[in-house]
């Protein structure tokens, strides 16, 4: 079994100011991670993803996030954020295979960027 | 470059009415999904597929029926649909290697 665990549903910053969306997961296998955003009344995009490799992933639009194993968690980041960065992000975390069903989705965090 | 194509965006049904989602990946992923998306419940999954001819369960399956006869399309259908089916519905490819997930962008259906 897995779980993903968003540890905010609501993140609120101010423009320029550093942005911290935490997810812890618990896997039995070594998993895949992912960060996705969605912004209002949009499908999901790839921020970034996990998949075995360097431990510090850089993903799109200035975002970053660190596996760290010993931790259970995957949280994502940015130095300063933007007006544009208010959105929704998911975490995900892929199973013993990448089937639908092995993709396990936190609940959402969603980030507000205040001027 | 069209990856998936969700249609349509926005419907409004009567309860007891039927429909069909349809969604179409070009990229030869083996691998979809069908979410729905309801405010404050996240993304939960309703059914999936690994590959033409194979479908399963996911989360919340109950009142959607899908098939996958080709690798491109796999529609959802609702076969008599209820006022607590209003949601967003995402069509998702998935790449089998990493598990990375392209969506659709969405279809808003609403249940009077």
């Amino acid at each position: 079994a897995q779980s993903v665990t968003q540890l905010d549903s609501h993140v609120s910053v101010s423009e320029g100011t550093p942005v911290l969306l935490r997810c812890n997961y618990s896997s039995s296998y070594s998993p895949s991670l992912f960060w996705y955003v969605q912004h209002p009344n949009k499908g999901l995009q790839l921020l970034l993803k996990y998949t075995s490799a360097a431990t510090l992933v850089k993903g799109i639009n200035g975002f970053e996030a660190e596996f760290k194993k010993s931790e259970t968690s995957f949280h994502l980041t940015k130095p300063s954020a933007h007006m544009s960065d208010a959105a929704e992000y998911f975490c995900v975390v892929s199973g013993s295979n990448n089937a639908g069903n092995m993709l396990t989705f936190g609940g959402g965090t969603r980030l507000m960027v205040k001027p | 470059n069209a990856g998936v194509t969700q249609t349509p965006k926005f419907q409004v049904l009567k309860t007891g009415q039927s429909m069909t989602l349809q969604c179409a990946q070009d990229m030869n992923h083996e691998y979809m999904s069908w979410y729905r998306q309801d405010p404050g419940m996240g993304l939960r999954l309703i059914h999936y597929s690994v590959g033409a001819g194979i479908t399963d369960q996911g989360e919340v399956p109950n009142g959607y029926n899908v098939s996958r006869s080709t690798t491109e399309d796999f529609p959802l259908r609702l076969l008599s649909a209820a006022p607590s089916q209003t949601s967003v519905y995402f069509c998702a490819s998935i790449l089998a290697a990493t598990g990375e997930l392209f969506f659709g962008e969405g279809s808003r259906l609403t249940v009077l």
